[in-house]
């Protein structure tokens, strides 16, 4: 069955970055998007990127351009997202979600991965 | 950026009532429409595609309409277990969501 297994929580300083990873299984993982979508507390989904893990290639919501950088590792199925700067507004859950290529619907997410910027 | 409108954002409902939550674009996106339910604590599980075609194990009681700018996600004959906070996403173009509905079951 489809799986998307994130990285545990982190606490990170502000300005500091922050690697979360998802690891896909029970699917080719070069066949879907990956994309990254976060949540603060109580708050809505707010989509920040996606990646072609066949090509590399990335598109990221103009909000965090400059800030996200999204990559995989083949070899191992793993996607992962970098936030760098961190700032108390960057606390959320972050999650991976799988799309098919090209703007799609999201069919697989992650559990989430909680990220708490605090100093 | 399309943005989408949900409305109503609360709404408090009895079992076996038929619930209506709807969702506005912007511009219009065609049917690049889907919908989304997210218990507490819980990741996002998908409800609906393309604004009304139907996802493998849900519920035959979820169903989705509409097309352009305004969209509609029913559920017939709610269940206790559907308390949960519902989202739209458009994929017309840069990805997009609802602020969500919260439906709490009475």
């Amino acid at each position: 069955q489809v799986q998307l297994v994130q990285s545990g929580a982190e606490v990170k300083k502000p300005g500091a970055s922050v690697k979360v990873s998802c690891k896909a299984s029970g699917y080719t993982f070069t066949s879907y998007d990956i994309n990254w979508v976060r949540q603060a507390t109580g708050q809505g989904l707010e989509w920040m990127g996606w990646m072609n893990p066949d090509s590399g290639n990335t598109g990221y919501a103009q909000k965090f351009q400059g800030r996200v950088t999204m990559t995989r590792n083949t070899s191992i199925s793993t996607a992962y997202m970098e936030l760098s700067s961190l700032r108390s507004e960057d606390t959320a859950v972050y999650y991976c979600a799988r799309g098919r290529r090209g703007y799609s619907f999201f069919d697989y997410w992650g559990q989430g991965t909680l990220v708490t910027v605090s100093s | 950026e399309i943005v989408l409108t949900q409305s109503p954002d609360f709404q408090s409902v009895t079992p076996k009532e038929k619930v209506t939550i709807t969702c506005r674009a912007s511009q219009s996106i065609g049917s690049s429409l889907h919908w989304y339910q997210q218990k507490p604590d819980q990741s996002p599980k998908l409800l609906i595609k393309y604004a009304s075609q139907s996802i493998s194990g849900v519920p035959s009681r979820f169903s989705g309409s509409g097309s352009g700018t305004d969209f509609t996600l029913t559920i017939n004959s709610l269940e206790a277990e559907d308390a949960a906070v519902y989202y739209c996403h458009q994929s017309s173009r840069e990805y997009t969501f609802g602020q969500g509905t919260k439906l709490e079951i009475k």
